[in-house]
């Protein structure tokens, strides 16, 4: 058990449907992470929070959008959703520091149909 | 350019050899760090070792050990005595940004599939 928390595991949507992934990450860390896993992309980087504010983005969407809240933890939000949005998200969490492990989620399967 | 780059998409190994799973990495920051992972069929993305730039030596824990050749910038995974609960993928991520700021971004490669066969 990693001490990152996901829900849900498993999700399955409607096109043009929008849902939300809850993230809680480790007790003490400040940094979230969020990644999409699909099989013809690999992992992609999405975004990261920084003890609430964004620091980092990667190829994310802008029918997507997450924040951090106060208490730590984190929300993707994606909308218009789209057969290609199928895959594993994850959520990873680490303490920003030299040296640092970052520990990841189980993952949330989201199934468009 | 890639930043992380993962050159066997599928490797076998024998029950009890050792193997070695190969990344290379691209990065113009002084301060980086390198990470494997491993995800078995199941999904979840679970972390093997850490190894610092500026770590002098090999990360090692229990039968995983990095062999780190910062010059020719490659960070490569060593599994000792493999068991079939290895079979699994297997990837290797850097970790670059400074920490002022909290700001880091972490890339990961495409990851190798590895199966070890009794």
């Amino acid at each position: 058990d990693s001490g990152v928390t996901q829900t849900p595991k498993h999700l399955i949507t409607a096109t043009g449907q929008r849902v939300t992934l809850r993230c809680s990450p480790r007790s003490g860390d400040l940094s979230v992470y969020w990644y999409q896993q699909s099989l013809d992309q690999g992992l992609q980087f999405l975004i990261q929070y920084y003890n609430g504010e964004e620091r980092a983005k990667g190829n994310i969407l802008e029918r997507f959008s997450a924040q951090q809240f106060p208490d730590l933890h984190s929300e993707l939000n994606l909308s218009s959703l789209e057969l290609g949005d199928s895959a594993l998200y994850f959520c990873a969490s680490s303490v920003v520091s030299s040296g640092n492990t970052i520990y990841f989620g189980e993952g949330s399967w989201l199934t468009v149909v | 350019a890639q930043k992380i780059t993962q050159t066997q998409p599928g490797m076998f190994v024998q029950e009890k050899e050792a193997v070695t799973l190969d990344c290379t990495y691209d990065t113009s920051d002084q301060s980086y760090g390198l990470f494997w992972y491993k995800q078995p069929s199941s999904g979840e993305m679970i972390f093997l070792i850490y190894q610092g730039s500026y770590d002098e030596q090999n990360a090692t824990e229990g039968r995983y050990s990095l062999n780190f050749q910062k010059a020719r910038k490659s960070a490569n995974l060593v599994i000792s005595a493999s068991q079939l609960g290895d079979s699994a993928m297997y990837f290797c991520a850097m970790r670059e940004g400074t920490n002022s700021g909290g700001y880091q971004k972490v890339t990961f490669g495409t990851g190798t599939k590895l199966q070890v066969i009794p």
